[in-house]
């Protein structure tokens, strides 16, 4: 099973500044990586796939990067909308698994 | 547009069984798989299969192997999940999650709570 461990557990920003989010897998997972956001109460949203496509409708501030077992997550300028929990995941071997997520909270 | 509408929040005593359902629309039923991915209060998402909605083949992860069972009924344009021998640690919110392509999930049901409690 490959693990895919976040960090930071938390990142405390302001609105406007750039947000730098890791995954790291145990494994090599290629690109098959995937990125999520979720607010309280919601389902997750699907922002990122194969490790740097953006998913229709997602803003061209969030960007991401990486293959093989690091993987980054970039929020440009970060609005307020933004302020969430993000999550990683893998496809490249079963079981799918997902990373213990990153929360973005408002400093 | 695609829609997956679940089945209402369940509280069930351990021991016992549950079966989810996921309503689909807006697109066709059979075309593409529908995953199971779980939330327990406070915790990260934990995938736990998925079923080929055409022909009904079924992919578990080996957590659950045994204790769940996916089906569909492509006349109604549902999937279901059922989890039975529940225990407190089965306590989460389940979603159904369906791909464009590949593995990775571009639409999700609302949710639903099982909550295991005696």
């Amino acid at each position: 099973e490959s693990v895919l461990t976040q960090s930071p557990g938390t990142l405390s920003l302001s609105p406007g500044e750039r947000a730098t989010l890791s995954c790291r897998a145990s494994q090599s997972v290629s690109s098959y990586l995937a990125w999520y956001q979720q607010k309280p109460g919601q389902a997750p949203r699907l922002l990122i796939y194969d490790a740097s496509s953006r998913a229709t409708g997602i803003p061209d501030r969030f960007s991401g990067s990486g293959s093989g077992t690091d993987f980054t997550l970039t929020i440009s300028r970060l609005e307020p909308a933004d302020f969430a929990v993000y999550y990683c995941q893998q496809y490249g071997s079963s079981p799918r698994t997902f990373g213990q997520g990153t929360k973005v909270e408002i400093k | 547009q695609v829609q997956l509408v679940q089945s209402g929040a369940e509280v069930k005593k351990p021991g016992a069984s549950v079966k989810v359902s996921c309503k689909a629309s807006g697109y066709f039923f059979t075309s593409y798989a529908m995953n199971w991915v779980r939330q327990a209060p406070g915790q990260s998402l934990e995938w736990m299969g998925w079923i080929n909605v055409d022909n009904g083949n079924t992919k578990y992860s080996q957590k659950f192997q045994g204790r769940v069972t996916f089906t569909r009924d492509t006349f109604a344009n549902t999937a279901y999940m059922e989890l039975s021998s529940l225990r407190s640690e089965d306590t989460a919110v389940y979603y159904c999650a369906r791909p464009e392509s590949g593995s990775y999930f571009n639409h999700w049901g609302q949710g639903t709570l099982v909550t295991v409690s005696s």
